[in-house]
C-alpha cells in the first residue's frame, strides 16, 4: 500500500519555509526521500533508518518517528531551485526486502520569487 | 563519467506489440530496479534484481518481464499482455541491497498507438 503525502501540492514565496509530510499504514524500517523536476529523472535527497541513523545532503532536514510510522521533510530558506515533485519511498520489509521501496504519489512543490 | 542510461528516450509502439527498454549502468551497482509512472500516481515497482540472474516481481509485475544476465543490464519487456502499457519508465541501480540510495536513469516513454 502506497503511503500517503501531504500536501499534495504547495506554492512557496523565496525564502519561506515548508514541511512535506509521509504516513505509512505498515511499520517502517527506513524512509527515502527524491526529488524530481519536471521530465528528469527523480535525485536522492536523503534516507531515513530504523534507530535513528540518517544518509543525505547535508541542507537537507528530516525527521523519522517510527512509533507513528511517518517521515516529514523540511525545507527552510527556500530557493527557485527547490521546485519539483517531492517523492517518499517506505521500505516496510526492512533487510528481507531487498531494498524494495514503495513510493508515495508526490508532493508538488513550487517556489516563486 | 558513470552513470545509468536508457534507451531510446521515446518509443511508439502499435498495440499488441512487445517492446523492450534497454537500461544499463557503470557503476558497478549490484541492485537493478524498474519502475512506472503515471501521472498523480508516483513511482511504482515493476520488478527489481539484487543480483545477477535473480529477479522478483515488484508491485505492477503483470505484463512485464525483465532479465539479468549481467551486471550491468537489466531490460524490461512490455509484453501485449499488459493492458495499459503507455507510461513513463525509470530504471534505477543501487550499491547495495539495503539501505542505499538508488541512482535513477532519465527514463523512457513509450506511446502505445
Amino acid at each position: 500500500q502506497q503511503p500517503v503525502q501531504s500536501p499534495q501540492a504547495v506554492i512557496l514565496r523565496e525564502g519561506e519555509d515548508a514541511v512535506i509530510n509521509c504516513s505509512s499504514s505498515k511499520a517502517l524500517y527506513s524512509v527515502h526521500w527524491y526529488r524530481q523536476k519536471h521530465g528528469e529523472a527523480p535525485v536522492f535527497l536523503m534516507i531515513l533508518l530504523k534507530g535513528g541513523e540518517q544518509k543525505g545532503h547535508e541542507k537537507i532536514s528530516a525527521s523519522f518517528n517510527e512509533k507513528k510510522q511517518q517521515s516529514s521533510l523540511y525545507l527552510t530558506a527556500s530557493q527557485l531551485s527547490y521546485s519539483g515533485t517531492y517523492f517518499c519511498g517506505t521500505d516496510t520489509l526492512g533487510t528481507g526486502g531487498g531494498n524494495k521501496l514503495t513510493f508515495g504519489t508526490g508532493t508538488q512543490l513550487k517556489v516563486e520569487l | 563519467d558513470g552513470g545509468i542510461t536508457q534507451s531510446p528516450k521515446y518509443l511508439f509502439r502499435k498495440e499488441g506489440q512487445n517492446v523492450t527498454l534497454s537500461c544499463e549502468q557503470n557503476l558497478n551497482h549490484d541492485a537493478m530496479y524498474w519502475y512506472r509512472q503515471d501521472p498523480g500516481q508516483g513511482l511504482r515497482l515493476i520488478y527489481y534484481s539484487q543480483i545477477v540472474n535473480d529477479f522478483q516481481k515488484g508491485d505492477i509485475a503483470e505484463g512485464y518481464s525483465v532479465s539479468r544476465e549481467k551486471k550491468e543490464s537489466f531490460p524490461l519487456t512490455v509484453t501485449s499482455a499488459q493492458k495499459n502499457p503507455t507510461a513513463f519508465y525509470l530504471c534505477a541501480s543501487s550499491l547495495g541491497q539495503y539501505y542505499n540510495e538508488q541512482f535513477f536513469g532519465p527514463g523512457t516513454r513509450l506511446t502505445v498507438l
